[in-house]
């Protein structure tokens, strides 16, 4: 019954592959979000979306692309993957739209890229 | 940019003491919250501050805000081995740029030792 999962927990892979990570929530949220945690803990927004409509997009290199099928579901894809990808990525969600909403977060994919 | 900074970026304590993290932060706002992260896990979310209060309070956990000083702080009382983590204030833009979306500080690491 976890509120917000993602897929994989953990994500080896060589540069210059691509990959995908998968996030679900069962919390009934409308909006949902990614963020990217370095490695000082510094959490910076990545996208945001609303009822599936993209309501942040800041700037990120155009080979992250997020999807979201429906409002439950919010995946994120990333082409031609580079060292610096290398991060914990989190997935988030609200019941509203803005920075008045209290966020749920997933527990991170770990991306290390060789 | 980053718009909250924690102060101090680490401290330990004996279990039983009081903790107390500060945060900073550049422009005006409409509301302050709070997070935990424990090792290796996503971001809980703690206490919500809106601009018009001045001080909250939920379990052994209180808030203050003081907006002409633009800081808040987050003051844990008789602190138990559990609560060591790493705490972080988010704050929302105003009404300027970015308002829709939180900004993170780095955070407060925080050891209880039992």
């Amino acid at each position: 019954d976890t509120a917000v999962s993602q897929t994989p927990k953990y994500l080896v892979t060589q540069m210059g592959n691509d990959k995908s990570i998968k996030c679900e929530q069962n919390l009934g949220h409308d909006t949902m979000y990614w963020y990217k945690q370095d490695s000082k803990k510094f959490l910076k927004i990545m996208f945001s979306y609303n009822n599936k409509e993209l309501i942040i997009n800041e700037t990120v290199p155009n080979r992250f692309s997020p999807k979201s099928p429906d409002k439950a579901h919010l995946n994120l894809h990333i082409n031609s993957l580079e060292l610096g990808d290398s991060a914990v990525y989190f997935c988030a969600s609200s019941q509203g739209q803005g920075p008045q909403w209290p966020q749920h977060f997933g527990d991170g994919t770990r991306l290390s890229i060789l | 940019s980053q718009q909250g900074e924690e102060d101090p970026q680490a401290l330990s304590i004996q279990e039983g003491e009081n903790a107390t993290m500060n945060c900073s932060y550049k422009t005006s706002i409409n509301n302050l919250q709070w997070y935990r992260q424990n090792s290796g896990r996503g971001l809980v979310h703690l206490i919500l501050i809106r601009s018009n209060e001045r001080e909250k309070h939920s379990g052994r956990l209180r808030v203050t805000l003081d907006t002409s000083k633009k800081s808040s702080s987050l003051l844990i009382t008789a602190s138990r081995a559990a609560d060591t983590a790493s705490y972080f204030c988010a704050t929302d833009a105003g009404s300027g740029a970015g308002s829709y979306q939180l900004t993170f500080g780095k955070g407060t690491k925080l050891s209880v030792i039992p």
